[in-house]
């Protein structure tokens, strides 16, 4: 099945510093997700971008729509302890399967921080 | 509190003794959805249903079944389990296919 090219795989950073990452895709998406699974739970959802363009905050968050609807990005400023954890960008294929848009994930990014 | 339950949390089983991982949410979704997550692989899915009327394969559905006989529960049933069905299950749902709501997952070891 298909899926998205998320990059990069694992970050090791000390407190304090911002991070920055990516997913990319061959095709297009209508939609961008991007969710955070904290150690022993369920992916939980950070940000939701509809439009291509567009920037979206939640808190030290901030994630983009690329213009071209290929690709993603997000980025946290000054990263603490509680933001450890795997972080998932997902899209949204435009074209519809028995009625659903399919939903595509990346690998994943696992984010480890140093205090 | 608006939750997705799965259960059980862990388990480990032999090859071929069936199984069934329940799922029940209590937010009205129409939409409900299996992954399995694998180290390097992200979140997979397994099977969705659209409403109880729609059930479709993901895009790994060898070796499960699931039933939608409900709106609010979506059992995933692997009746011959095998070891290459050993991970972390999640079961998902929704108003639409997209912003999803996960459960805790499951942990399941099959030796």
């Amino acid at each position: 099945g298909q899926q998205l090219n998320q990059s990069p795989q694992s970050m090791f950073i000390q407190e304090g510093e911002d991070v920055s990452m990516n997913c990319t895709s061959s095709s297009i998406f209508n939609t961008w997700l991007w969710y955070k699974q904290d150690p022993g739970e369920g992916p939980v959802l950070l940000i939701a971008l509809y439009k291509a363009g567009e920037l979206t905050s939640n808190g030290r968050l901030t994630a983009q729509f690329g213009i071209t609807r290929k690709d993603s990005f997000l980025n946290i400023s000054a990263s603490i302890p509680s933001d450890v954890g795997i972080y998932f960008c997902a899209g949204q294929n435009p074209f519809k399967i028995q009625g659903a848009q399919k939903l595509v994930f990346g690998q994943g990014t696992r984010l480890t921080i140093n205090p | 509190e608006a939750q997705v339950t799965q259960n059980p949390r862990y388990l480990i089983t032999v090859t071929g003794k069936k199984l069934t991982v329940t799922c029940s949410q209590n937010m009205n979704h129409e939409y409900m959805s299996w992954y399995r997550q694998d180290p390097g692989l992200g979140l997979r899915q397994i099977y969705y249903s659209m409403n109880v009327e729609v059930t479709d394969k993901g895009d790994v559905p060898e070796g499960y079944k699931v039933s939608r006989k409900e709106k609010r529960n979506f059992p995933l049933i692997l009746e011959s389990p095998s070891p290459n069905q050993t991970s972390l299950y999640f079961c998902a749902s929704s108003f639409w296919a997209g912003e999803l709501f996960f459960g805790e997952g499951s942990r399941l070891t099959v030796l």
